[in-house]
């Protein structure tokens, strides 16, 4: 059965904290993995991961995928408030269907 | 601008009567998907079609009914048999293939089902 996890569930920082959000996954056909941003409605997309160990950068936002091992991270330096959100990690389980499967999110609130 | 539109926003029914969500996209995408979005459990997928006249189940496809009669819609029935229907539903698009920037989903903004 696929699995996907997400640690931690939730998470209360400080503005200019820096955070790591973890997914780890077991899922077969693998093809990418995605990360998504949720705050009110709709998830908005950050960063797709196809090969292990190249990191992808936006701003302060940073992820990295490891394929042996199974997991990647999602780094946010320097937080602001605008970063409180859900985030949502989802292998990709095929090319030919686009199938995601989600984790169950992390909750980050960053306080002023 | 291109997108997707879920309508309505808001929706509350009595028990046992079935609704429909619509989920209209102009982004010209071939694959469709409709997911729930519970509070702790991220999102579930339902059904999800990937060309007119054809879809899939998901993982949670019992007490739901979809159509796809056209590449823009694809309505999702809650219907009767849906023990516990009141959640957020999202419906999502992409491009499925192996090219770079395919499988990226793109959403819609959700329904919100109360069911009283």
């Amino acid at each position: 059965e696929d699995k996907v996890v997400q640690s931690p569930l939730s998470l209360v920082v400080h503005e200019g904290d820096t955070v790591t959000l973890n997914c780890s996954y077991e899922v077969t056909n693998f093809r990418s993995l995605l990360w998504y941003k949720q705050e009110k409605k709709a998830p908005t997309f950050l960063f797709m991961l196809t090969s292990s160990g190249i990191e992808k950068k936006s701003g302060r936002l940073s992820s990295i995928l490891d394929k042996k091992e199974l997991f990647s991270i999602l780094n946010i330096t320097a937080t602001q408030t605008g970063d409180s959100a859900v985030y949502l990690c989802a292998p990709c389980l095929s090319s030919n269907t686009g199938k995601l499967i989600f984790g169950q999110g992390t909750t980050l609130q960053v306080k002023p | 601008d291109g997108g997707i539109t879920q309508s309505p926003k808001y929706l509350f029914r009595k028990e046992g009567q079935n609704v429909t969500l619509s989920c209209e996209q102009n982004l010209n995408h071939d694959a469709m998907y409709w997911y729930r979005q519970d509070p702790g459990q991220g999102l579930r997928l339902i059904y999800y079609s990937q060309i007119v006249n054809d879809f899939q189940k998901g993982d949670i496809a019992e007490g739901y009914s979809v159509s796809r009669e056209k590449k823009e819609s694809f309505p999702l029935t809650v219907t009767s048999a849906q023990k516990n229907p009141t959640a957020f539903y999202l419906c999502a698009s992409t491009r499925p293939g192996a090219t770079s920037g395919a499988n990226v989903l793109t959403f819609g903004a959700g329904s919100r089902l109360t069911v009283l």
